[in-house]
């Protein structure tokens, strides 16, 4: 596809319970961004990946979440022993190059719902 | 860190004009991005400023003031569809990453 995918759309899942979020980016795009967002907040930043590292894990939470991006293309996130206040939409987005000076494409997002 | 406050909500009437106002305190400023989020949806890019002053595209513009900290988004010939979330975001810092606001919930009524 043309855009950025993210895989599922909707997850729900029991306290305690781990999950993966998957994000697969526009094709050349070295940088990927995930962010979280809850009901009428802002995007909240999690990690940046510049290619296969993770160039700025900063906005990780906790040690329950993590990244990965192997081949430099598709990254999962990862959160383990989910919480109720994990619930959000984890949005992805990716951009061209490093030292981006211009647009962010985001993927429709994964809305996560921890019961 | 950074701080950026915006409206959390605002209204106007279809064919108006309205201003969305964002304030920041940052180190090391990039640019400030303006973003448009519709219910349910992805946010879509709008704008990117880096140096001050206006910059204007079609019924939106954008404008910069780098020493006041200081952005706001200008909406003409506003259309029941621009009704949506609008996004002030600030990058700083070597790694580019953008900072988002809470958002202002813009309401255009008949």
């Amino acid at each position: 596809g043309a855009g950025v995918s993210q895989t599922p759309s909707n997850k729900v899942t029991e306290k305690g319970k781990y999950v993966e979020l998957r994000c697969d980016p526009i094709s050349g795009h070295t940088a990927l961004y995930w962010y979280r967002q809850s009901l009428g907040q802002g995007p909240e930043f999690l990690i940046y990946f510049q290619g296969t590292g993770a160039a700025d894990d900063s906005g990780l939470p906790n040690d329950r979440f993590f990244a990965v991006r192997p081949e430099g293309s598709v990254s999962t996130l990862k959160i383990q022993r989910t919480e109720r206040g994990d619930s959000a939409v984890y949005l992805c987005a990716s951009s061209p190059t490093s030292g981006n000076t211009g647009e962010l494409f985001f993927g429709e997002g994964s809305r996560l719902t921890v019961l | 860190g950074q701080n950026i406050d915006q409206p959390t909500e605002m209204t106007a009437t279809e064919g108006a004009i309205v201003q969305i106002n964002c304030t920041y305190q940052t180190s090391g400023f990039n640019g400030l991005f303006w973003y448009q989020q519709h219910a349910g949806e992805a946010p879509t890019f709008l704008s990117y400023n880096v140096l001050d002053g206006l910059e204007e595209k079609g019924r939106f513009s954008s404008f910069l003031s780098r020493s006041k900290g200081y952005s706001y988004l200008l909406l003409k010939e506003l259309q029941m569809k621009d009704s949506a979330s609008y996004l002030c975001a600030v990058s700083s810092g070597g790694s580019y990453i953008p900072t988002f606001g809470r958002g202002t919930s813009l309401i255009v009524h008949p």
